[in-house]
């Protein structure tokens, strides 16, 4: 099945501890981004990906790292969680520019 | 000025009405504008995207852009109580980078 994968898809953390969001997808997609959705603000995009080894800042950057070493994967780094990061992330991923852009299910962050 | 704005709503549509959903962008260069759909709880799906001036159809939905008066519109056909979600507008700036901006999103309930 051709699908997005993120995990995990519930976490709780605390301020500092360092972690990474995990994002997959299976369709041999060129780009990918991370987004965070918070009420009141929508979907604001982190960073994005046109290809291996090629990425981006979105809107939201500041606090985020990301990497794309592998076609397939983009994992989301948090260096020091703080509460404000405390959202729900969405991994995303499309073929090319112009093509449909599919969403992971999402992982709800919270920061302590 | 918002860079990507929608009225939040909520917009109640009685069933097999016409639902109109507007968005206006703030960056007159933008290239590519795009409407998603969010159910509750669940991760955004593409409806529709248009490039250019004027009328996208695709079965019950219909893209309109007005890049003169820069506004984006979405009209629902024969709105079905299936079509209660939450809809996201999304504008891209330029052709060539991936940058995303969403809107904060419209509310729309069919009522049967």
């Amino acid at each position: 099945e051709a699908q997005v994968t993120q995990n995990p898809r519930y976490l709780i953390t605390v301020t500092g501890k360092k972690l990474t969001v995990t994002c997959s997808q299976n369709m041999n997609h060129e780009y990918m981004s991370w987004y965070r959705q918070d009420p009141g603000l929508g979907l604001r995009q982190i960073y994005y990906s046109m290809n291996v080894e090629v990425t981006d800042k979105g809107d939201v950057p500041e606090g985020y790292k990301v990497s794309r070493k592998e076609k397939r994967n983009f994992p989301l780094i948090l260096e020091s969680p703080s509460p404000n990061q405390t959202s729900l992330y969405f991994c995303a991923s499309k073929r090319g520019s112009t093509d449909t852009q599919y969403f992971g299910p999402g992982t709800r962050l919270t920061v302590l | 000025q918002k860079e990507v704005e929608q009225n939040s709503g909520p917009l109640s549509v009685p069933e097999g009405a016409i639902a109109s959903l507007n968005c206006t962008y703030s960056d007159r260069g933008s290239q590519s504008f795009f409407w998603y759909r969010q159910y509750s709880g669940k991760s955004p799906e593409l409806i529709m995207s248009i490039y250019s001036n004027g009328d996208k159809e695709d079965g019950r939905f219909t893209a309109q852009l007005n890049k003169a008066s820069q506004y984006v519109s979405l009209l629902i056909r024969d709105s079905q109580p299936s079509d209660s979600a939450t809809y996201l507008c999304a504008v891209n700036r330029n052709f060539g980078n991936e940058k995303l901006t969403f809107g904060t999103g419209t509310r729309l309930t069919i009522i049967p």
